[in-house]
């Protein structure tokens, strides 16, 4: 089983509506967990990063974890277009070491 | 704020051939260092990760190798590149004590 799972979509949703994507983790041991954007052919964008159980907010976006289920969510408020990107969520561990997931392709439609 | 130097942009290189891909940082010191593969239409792979100087931790065994010879430069190598070694290369810097990781540009290799 892969530490961090990631449904890798695409999902489609239209313009205005609330995104709700989400990973599952394997391995109880991190630190914090991190989601990224990545518009094709360029690095990821770090958007915001969360330590523990409940919710962190940042404009429209929203991360949420749930230790016990072991489920990392980031929610994304009146959806734009400019939004349509692959979203990937990373978990860090004590060890310093970064892992991601396959990342999920969003496609916010006009 | 740290900014991540990664050259060439775009890379094709031949089946057989060496490989030394650069990553440089600026704006940190003493940061841990990633270099990460991307398939396409795939998540980020953790090549090597480095947390000083010459201190290496490779996570996949494969052709490629990593060296970090000055604190803020992480340099991913191959003798003989092979088919499968094709992707876009992603070098990442968290800053000691920082809790955001950033990444550069990255480089697309294409082996042909």
């Amino acid at each position: 089983q892969k530490e961090v799972e990631q449904d890798p979509g695409p999902l489609s949703v239209p313009e205005g509506a609330i995104v709700s994507l989400n990973c599952t983790y394997s391995n109880s041991a991190f630190q914090y967990f991190m989601w990224y954007r990545q518009y094709s052919r360029k690095g990821p964008e770090l958007l915001m990063y969360t330590y523990s159980s409940g919710n962190k907010e940042d404009g429209r976006f929203t991360a949420q974890v749930d230790k016990s289920s072991k489920y990392i969510s980031l929610f994304i408020r009146d959806s734009q277009p400019s939004d349509s990107a692959t979203y990937l969520c990373a978990k860090v561990g004590r060890d310093d070491k970064i892992i991601f997931g396959k990342g999920t392709r969003l496609h916010i439609l006009p | 704020s740290q900014t991540i130097h990664q050259w060439p942009a775009t890379l094709v290189q031949p089946v057989g051939s060496p490989l030394s891909l650069e990553c440089t940082v600026e704006g940190t010191s003493n940061p841990n260092l990633y270099w990460y593969r991307q398939a396409a239409g795939r998540g980020l792979q953790l090549l090597f990760y480095s947390v000083g100087i010459g201190q290496i931790s490779s996570e996949v065994p494969q052709n490629l190798s990593a060296s970090r010879p000055q604190d803020r430069q992480f340099i991913l190598s191959s003798k003989k590149l092979l088919l499968s070694d094709s992707g876009f290369y992603l070098c990442a810097c968290r800053g000691k004590g920082v809790t955001e990781a950033f990444f550069g540009q990255g480089t697309r290799l294409t082996v042909v």
